[in-house]
């Protein structure tokens, strides 16, 4: 059974910095893309950051690029987002998904589904 | 980045009936990339479709999607209580992936 399951979520305050982490089991996590998306209080989905199977290839939204890094240790089959100069409006919940098998990266972007998500973990930015 | 537009914003039936979702994209969506998901208070958005019509694992027959292009529907054809929640499509032919807004699925 595939699990997914997020951590590091806080209250922090603007300009300041969290590293959110993803635990994944139940797959060969080393052979799948993954990424985040979060969802503002009351409002939709947004895809936020992916990052390539092995590692190499990372991509992100406007929204968030230069201030959040994604990254991996397939060794420990855990994902991580880091999360810096935040603002109140990346305040959310995020969610660790597996990207779907018959989606797919290129060099510049990537075309992919979320099989299968974590249950979330909520970042407030407020002073 | 291509916009999707759910519709109705909230849709009121009763558990039996056929329920007709409705994603509409501001561009027409490469390889018909569009996915939908179901989502419930306090929990994770569920796959339910990808590829326009490709049932995700484990997700029964009574749902269905359809559609090409710029227009795309999610039918579920007989309702059952654990069917309410809120449905969002996704396309992810182009980059940016974006979402719609989502449509409510209520109790009449």
């Amino acid at each position: 059974e595939v699990q997914l399951l997020e951590s590091g979520g806080d209250l922090v305050q603007p300009g300041g910095s969290l590293r959110l982490s993803c635990a994944a089991s139940g797959f060969t996590f080393s052979t799948y893309d993954m990424s985040w998306v979060r969802q503002a209080p009351g409002k939709g989905l947004e895809w936020v950051s992916t990052i390539s199977d092995s590692g190499g290839r990372t991509y992100y939204a406007d929204s968030v690029k230069g201030r959040f890094t994604i990254s991996r240790d397939n060794s420990k089959n855990s994902l991580y987002l880091q999360m810096n100069r935040l603002r109140a409006e990346d305040t959310a919940v995020y969610f660790c998904a597996k990207n779907g098998p018959l989606g797919h990266c290129t060099s510049s972007s990537c075309y992919a589904y979320f099989d299968y998500w974590g249950q979330g973990t909520r970042v407030t930015v407020s002073s | 980045e291509i916009v999707l537009t759910q519709s109705p914003g909230t849709l009121s039936l009763s558990p039996g009936e056929r329920a007709t979702l409705s994603c509409r994209a501001s561009q027409s969506v490469s390889s018909s990339y569009l996915a939908w998901y179901q989502q419930k208070p306090g929990q994770a958005p569920r796959l339910l479709i990808y590829g326009a019509s490709s049932r995700a694992t484990g997700i029964p027959d009574r749902f269905s999607g359809s559609g090409s292009g710029t227009d795309f529907t999610l039918t579920i054809s007989r309702l059952e209580p654990e069917d309410f929640a809120v449905y969002y499509c996704q396309q992810y032919g182009s980059s940016p992936s974006t979402f719609g807004q989502g449509t409510r699925l209520e109790i009449k």
